[in-house]
């Protein structure tokens, strides 16, 4: 069973601050995808990562896929409230396979 | 991407009764797939559902308790049977290609 594990599970931190979120397997997957999702809503696809090595920015935030492609990160720099939600990393083994999420982790960013 | 809608958005059911999930999506889409969040946890996969086919279901979850219709490219429903407190979670619909994957804004379920 592939598993994904995402740390850490909460955390608060100031506007302006850095912050980084690991997702993290013993299994390879073919690619993975970050999701952020805000009470009430769904889950938005944020970037998918495909390549071992890969680096993506998407304006503050910074993806990351392992050079063996289990394992994953997301750097945020300078913090804003809105950036506060559910981020969620999600990995399929093989490209026709199912998402396997993390169990998360919930952002909160303080004004 | 692919622009999904729930219905409905949200209910309060009693234990015993069931309730239909409906999935909209603005193009047509050849697999759609079905998660429970519940509360405070991650996604969860409960089956996927192909037009014409019959659903194939994740460990854990049954067509009885979980039946899913298909009936064309663009819309499915999954009724959540028998509803016991243990059902309050949000369903979420979603459909998606091999890289990119689109939820709907879920269906937040409390039974009581």
């Amino acid at each position: 069973t592939q598993l994904l594990e995402q740390s850490p599970q909460f955390l608060s931190i100031q506007e302006g601050e850095n912050l980084t979120v690991y997702c993290n397997s013993s299994s390879v997957f073919s690619s993975l995808q970050w999701y952020r999702q805000e009470p009430g809503e769904g889950p938005v696809l944020l970037v998918t990562v495909v390549t071992g090595g890969e680096v993506k920015k998407l304006k503050r935030l910074t993806f990351q896929f392992g050079d063996a492609r289990k394992d994953s990160s997301l750097h945020i720099t300078a913090a804003q409230p809105g950036d506060t939600g559910l981020y969620l990393c999600a990995g399929k083994g093989t490209s026709q396979g199912n998402l396997i999420f993390g169990k998360g982790t919930k952002l909160s960013v303080k004004p | 991407s692919a622009v999904i809608s729930q219905k409905p958005s949200r209910d309060i059911c009693q234990r015993g009764t069931s309730l239909t999930i409906q999935c909209q999506v603005d193009s047509q889409v050849t697999m759609m797939f079905w998660y429970r969040q519940q509360p405070g946890q991650s996604l969860t996969l409960i089956a996927t559902a192909n037009q014409g086919s019959e659903a194939t279901y994740e460990s854990g979850f049954v067509i009885d308790k979980f039946p899913i219709s298909r009936p064309n490219l663009t819309f499915s429903t999954l009724t959540v049977s028998n509803m016991s407190p243990e059902d309050s979670s949000i369903y979420l619909c979603s459909v998606g290609a091999a890289y990119e994957q689109y939820f709907g804004p879920g269906t937040r379920l409390t039974v009581t």
